[in-house]
């Protein structure tokens, strides 16, 4: 079964420096993956996705993932924290099964300090 | 503002009450979904709607009832809760179901509370 893995559940950065936040997935083919952030007492919103072609894909907010095939991996980055940007963040895949839209992570909570 | 609106936004209700969750989208999409989403868990998907036509249910007890009255509406219909049904209930919409490539937009999400 298809499954998505962020291995982290808290991150702490301080604000201006790089983050990263790391997404594996299990999936037999190749995969559709997804980056969503929730703001608290939001809903999700897309921040970016990644079908084929260019592993590198940019998002909005200034964030970008890569794909890596041979780690199973969709980590996001971004060069800059800003405040702005501590939420939830969850990774998901398109299952390509039935009417099922999307599996998701359990999420990574990012904390900025200044 | 993502198009999808939720209310109320927070509910607290006890085992023996009643009560239902409204999702309202003008976006034109065709699909609708239910999610639930507890702490420290993936968020769970609970129902889709196609055209107003269930078409995916999750296993969900059967204390959730969902109706779907046409392409724009969706409700959650709640009753005789247990206090670990408290979770964060979030609709969302898409232009279509079973289709890859499809962007999901989310409603803000009633925080429901079980006493």
């Amino acid at each position: 079964a298809q499954s998505v893995t962020q291995p982290d559940i808290h991150i702490t950065v301080s604000e201006g420096a790089s983050l990263e936040l790391r997404c594996n997935y299990s999936y037999g083919a190749t995969p559709y993956l997804f980056w969503y952030v929730q703001s608290p007492g939001q809903g999700l919103q897309l921040l970016l996705k990644y079908f084929s072609g260019d592993t590198l894909v940019q998002g909005i907010k200034g964030f970008e993932a890569e794909f890596k095939r041979s780690q199973s991996s969709f980590n996001l980055r971004k060069p800059s924290v800003h405040w702005s940007d501590a939420a939830e963040y969850f990774c998901a895949v398109d299952p390509h099964s039935g009417n099922t839209p999307l599996v998701f992570g359990k999420g990574t909570r990012l904390s900025v300090i200044a | 503002e993502t198009g999808v609106t939720q209310t109320p936004r927070h509910l607290v209700m006890g085992m023996t009450n009643k009560k239902s969750l409204k999702c309202e989208q003008h976006l034109g999409h065709n699909a609708m979904y239910w999610y639930k989403q507890s702490a420290k868990k993936p968020l769970e998907l609970m129902f889709v709607y196609s055209l107003e036509e269930r078409v995916e249910n999750n296993s969900v007890p059967s204390r959730f009832s969902p109706e779907c009255p046409n392409s724009s509406h969706l409700f959650l219909h709640l009753h005789t809760l247990q206090p670990e049904d408290s979770a964060l209930y979030l609709c969302a919409s898409s232009r279509y179901s079973g289709t890859v490539n499809e962007k999901l937009f989310f409603g803000s999400g009633t925080q429901l509370s079980v006493l």
